[in-house]
C-alpha cells in the first residue's frame, strides 16, 4: 500500500534558526515525491519535487529537501526560518505503480510556527 | 501561479439545497482531482479523471458527483447538500509530475 507519513502535528522554531519537517513514504515503485504549503483560506502551493538524480532538491522560498532512499525519507529543509514560514506543510508521493500512476498520496500535515 | 479557477470561494446554503462547485484549468491537463479538506487537516481525494468522459471515485467516500465533459471543466455537484458537507472543497490538475491547486470553496451547510 502506498503512504505517507507526517509524524510531528507541529514544529515550533525561532526566527533565524534552521527547521525540518518530516516526512517518510512507503510506495511500491520508484517515487515521485513532493512538498506543498498551504496558507489560511488558501489552495496548495508547489514547493518542490524529487524525480531522479540528485538527493538534494532546491525549491522555493530558499526550501529544500533530502531524498533518502535507504531510510524512505524525503525531509523538508531551510537554513534560516522565516515568521512568514508559518503555514501548514504536506508532503506526497506519486505512486509508483504504472496502473495507479496518477494517484497522489498526501501526509496529513504539519504545522509550522516560527516565533519572532 | 497556477492557472485553476475555483467558483465560488465561499457558500453557505441551506440543507436540502442543489450546489454545484466549478472548477476550471487553462493548463491543458487531461487529469483532474477533487479533494475534501476540513480546516488545517489532511486531503481525501474524492473523485479524479483521467479525461474527457473518465471519472473515477477517489479514497473518501462521498455523495457529491462529477462530470467531465470538457477536459477544462470538473465541476462538482451536491444533489442535496447536508450539514455534514461543510467543508473546504479543493480541486487540482496535474501534468506529468506534480499537481496544481485552485484557492479552494469554503462550503457551509446550515
Amino acid at each position: 500500500a502506498q503512504s505517507v507519513a507526517q509524524p510531528e502535528d507541529q514544529v515550533n522554531v525561532a526566527e533565524g534558526n534552521p527547521l525540518t519537517v518530516k516526512c517518510t513514504y512507503s510506495v511500491s515503485g520508484n517515487p515521485y515525491l513532493f512538498w506543498y504549503v498551504q496558507y489560511p483560506n488558501r489552495g496548495l502551493q508547489f514547493l518542490l519535487k524529487y524525480i531522479t538524480g540528485d538527493n538534494l532538491v532546491k525549491g522555493s522560498y530558499g526550501f529544500e529537501a533530502e531524498f533518502n532512499k535507504s531510510q524512505t525519507s524525503f525531509h523538508l529543509k531551510k537554513p534560516s526560518a522565516l515568521v512568514s514560514d508559518s503555514a501548514l506543510y504536506f508532503c506526497a508521493v506519486r505512486d509508483g505503480e504504472v496502473v495507479n500512476f496518477n494517484k497522489f498520496y498526501f501526509g496529513s500535515g504539519t504545522k509550522l510556527n516560527v516565533k519572532p | 501561479e497556477a492557472d485553476i479557477y475555483q467558483t465560488p470561494r465561499y457558500l453557505v446554503i441551506g440543507t436540502g439545497k442543489k450546489i454545484t462547485l466549478e472548477c476550471s484549468q487553462t493548463m491543458g491537463h487531461d487529469k483532474m482531482y477533487w479533494y475534501q479538506q476540513d480546516p488545517g487537516m489532511e486531503l481525501h481525494l474524492i473523485h479524479y479523471s483521467y479525461g474527457v468522459n473518465s471519472t473515477e471515485k477517489g479514497d473518501l467516500s462521498s455523495e457529491s458527483t462529477v462530470s467531465r465533459i470538457r477536459t477544462e471543466h470538473f465541476p462538482l455537484t451536491l444533489e442535496s447538500a447536508r450539514p455534514s458537507h461543510t467543508s473546504q472543497y479543493l480541486c487540482a490538475s496535474s501534468d506529468f509530475y506534480e499537481q496544481y491547486f485552485g484557492p479552494g470553496t469554503r462550503l457551509t451547510v446550515t
